[in-house]
């Protein structure tokens, strides 16, 4: 089963505005991840944030850890076509499985 | 190191083959991991090895379902009698030697799977 649950569900904004996404899980973790997964590739690794820290940052990224209320975000600033992708955040807890949510649907137009 | 790679690609195959796909990690990496995407949806777990120990499986793989990875380095996944629910993007991961549940994986593209 899922654990993260991304939102919204789609976005699409113009190219240069920022784009923020949610995510929000269930149950308690060691670390949430965020990767991208463009139409028809693999997932590529973003972003990990342990659970002992609040935001992390790698170039025009952004997140936020808040595991009072179980929820992150991810947010793209400056936002390019090349962004265009889904965006999937998973939780890792003290198993070796990571739970993934359904994603978020991202659109950069030019 | 040209990262994780799957074969094949694409598979087709009537309902009630058997299927088997293949794994390969990055070199260093001793954890594996299978997931299974369908459309829309993220990836759901399926398995996880350490070194050639299989260490956790998903409820999702029911006994149609195998995985090995037998001197620690290729895996292979293979599905019998498939059936159409079976169709979905079969992905691999592999991640290094590291403290903890903190690490990142590397997926391969995947391997598509349609049963008619």
């Amino acid at each position: 089963s899922q654990q993260g649950e991304e939102d919204p569900q789609a976005l699409s904004i113009q190219e240069g505005e920022n784009a923020t996404m949610n995510c929000s899980y269930k149950t308690s973790i060691n670390n949430l991840q965020w990767y991208r997964q463009n139409s028809g590739r693999g997932l590529v690794h973003l972003i990990l944030i342990r659970s002992n820290e609040r935001e992390k940052h790698s170039g025009r990224l952004r997140v936020t850890l808040d595991t009072s209320k179980k929820s992150s975000s991810l947010l793209i600033t400056a936002s390019r076509a090349a962004d265009t992708a889904s965006y999937f955040c998973a939780t890792g807890a003290n198993n070796n499985d990571m739970r993934f949510g359904a994603g978020t649907r991202l659109t950069v137009k030019p | 190191d040209t990262g994780v790679s799957q074969n094949p690609r694409h598979k087709i195959t009537k309902r009630g083959q058997n299927v088997t796909f293949r794994c390969d990690p990055i070199s260093e990496h001793n954890r594996l991991y299978w997931y299974r995407q369908t459309l829309g949806q993220g990836p759901e777990f399926l398995t996880y090895f350490q070194n050639e120990a299989q260490l956790e499986k998903s409820r999702l793989l029911s006994d149609r379902f195998s995985a090995e990875r037998p001197k620690g380095s290729f895996s292979t996944l293979e599905i019998q009698r498939t059936e159409q629910g079976d169709s979905a993007m079969y992905l691999c991961a592999s991640s290094p030697p590291g403290q903890g549940h903190s690490y990142e994986q590397y997926f391969g593209p995947g391997t598509r799977l349609t049963v008619t």
